[in-house]
């Protein structure tokens, strides 16, 4: 039992590459959600899934999209890195409906240049 | 939406003594306040989370308090040790809980010195 798996760890990117983020969790829980974390901002939502085959914005959707591939995967793409994008990114699955807490990811350190 | 404002973004305390960290939220129906515990270059680590129909909840040295009609919760950490050295984050549900959508605080740095 892995729990919340990303990849990759770390990343450096040229201003205008693209890439994708990878989460996988073995949790069969049915919420996924995408995180940024950056100095004295704490976490703020990108996009989240509520269930599979739905995914929906957050507070910081604009220069990614996601895919909830199946249950268990849930991917963030940068269409087109920026600099402002630079920051780590947690993956995260919620338990139950009865227990509102996450797990996270290890998280991923991307850096555009 | 929510709105969740954390105080302090710093805190130092020697070992031994008792810590408190103070969140405010803005969503009157907000249910649901979660903490979580970060350590340096890890992920974010749940510790202890109350209900709203509950006014305070223990778990060994850490406890948070919740007071609805000031639209605050606060954690409590005493008989602090340096193992507590870490981010530590509040939280609370954005729009319906049933998203499981969370609004993070800033985060407070806490250091306990040995």
């Amino acid at each position: 039992n892995a729990g919340v798996t990303q990849t990759p760890k770390f990343q450096v990117l040229k201003t205008g590459q693209s890439m994708t983020l990878q989460c996988a969790q073995d949790m069969n829980h049915n919420s996924m959600y995408w995180y940024r974390q950056d100095p004295g901002m704490g976490l703020r939502l990108i996009y989240y899934s509520a269930s599979e085959g739905t995914t929906d914005k957050g507070e910081v959707p604009n220069g990614y999209n996601v895919s909830r591939l199946n249950k268990r995967e849930f991917s963030l793409r940068l269409e087109s890195a920026a600099p402002s994008q630079t920051s780590v990114y947690f993956c995260a699955s919620r338990m139950d409906r009865d227990r509102n807490g996450y797990t996270f990811g290890s998280g991923t350190r991307l850096t555009v240049v | 939406g929510e709105n969740v404002e954390q105080h302090p973004s710093t805190l130092s305390v020697q070992e031994g003594d008792s810590a408190v960290i103070k969140c405010t939220y803005s969503d009157s129906a907000s249910n649901y306040f979660p903490w979580y515990k970060q350590e340096l270059g890890k992920r974010p680590q749940l510790i202890i989370d109350i209900r709203s129909n509950v006014g305070e909840k223990k778990d060994q040295r850490i406890a948070v308090t919740l007071n609805k009609t000031a639209k605050h919760f606060s954690l409590h950490i005493t008989e602090t040790q340096p193992e507590d050295s870490a981010v530590y984050f509040c939280a609370s549900p954005n729009g319906s809980s049933n998203t499981g959508k969370l609004i993070f605080g800033q985060g407070t740095t806490l250091q306990v010195k040995p």
